[in-house]
């Protein structure tokens, strides 16, 4: 089945930590979004991919990084300049570009807890 | 600046009644407006998107309209179930720069 996978599901990091978060699709899709959610809230895009090898910032970079070598994985790392980490983070794919009316797929998501 | 709001209330309805949910913009023009359900712990499920120079939308139960000029959608689900209970997000799809969310409201239909 196509679909988009997170891991792990739930992530302690200690304080002064990197994290990496793994995200994989396999629907060939062009795009790829991070967004964080804090609770009750809505979500916020930190980055976003349109092709291989090239990503932009959304609006909360801040403290986050990540890389786009293949089509399939998109991984974000949390730095330790990250202020407050602890979220509920979502991977999504898209068909194509934004702006061309194509359905975002998300992943499961992975909630990360630092102690 | 730019912001994309929804009620923060959570909307409380009976069953058998319309839900009307409402999203707000400001200083975006996007291409589409896509309405999303979200279930607590999940990630967001696509119900159904509008193009900016359609004006209505429905897909079963569901109906989404878009006006450009006040900047608004108004997402309408007919006859709900308790099975709607869920948050309800709606998502700016910007000509190649990037898919925003709003805030989200959260429905309960009661029995």
């Amino acid at each position: 089945d196509g679909g988009i996978t997170q891991s792990p599901k739930y992530l302690f990091r200690k304080e002064g930590q990197n994290v990496t978060l793994s995200c994989e699709q396999n629907l060939n899709h062009d795009a790829m979004y991070w967004y964080r959610q804090d609770p009750g809230q809505g979500l916020r895009l930190i980055y976003y991919s349109q092709i291989v090898n090239d990503f932009q910032k959304g609006d909360i970079a801040e403290g986050y990084s990540v890389s786009r070598e293949k089509k399939e994985s998109f991984p974000l790392t949390v730095t330790s300049a990250q202020k407050n980490p602890t979220a509920f983070y979502l991977c999504a794919s898209t068909l194509k570009s934004p702006g061309q009316g194509t359905e975002a797929f998300f992943g499961q998501g992975t909630r990360l807890t630092v102690v | 600046s730019q912001k994309i709001e929804q009620n923060s209330e959570a909307l409380n309805i009976q069953e058998g009644k319309t839900a009307t949910l409402t999203c707000n913009y400001t200083n975006y023009s996007p291409a589409y407006l896509q309405w999303y359900r979200q279930d607590p712990g999940r990630g967001p499920v696509f119900l159904l998107l509008i193009r900016e120079n359609e004006k209505e939308k429905r897909k079963e139960r569901l109906k989404v309209t878009f006006d450009t000029t006040l900047k608004q959608s108004l997402f309408h689900i007919t006859a709900s179930q308790p099975a709607d209970s869920a948050t309800y997000l709606c998502a700016l799809d910007i000509h190649f720069q990037k898919l925003v969310f709003g805030t989200g409201t959260r429905l309960l239909v009661s029995p």
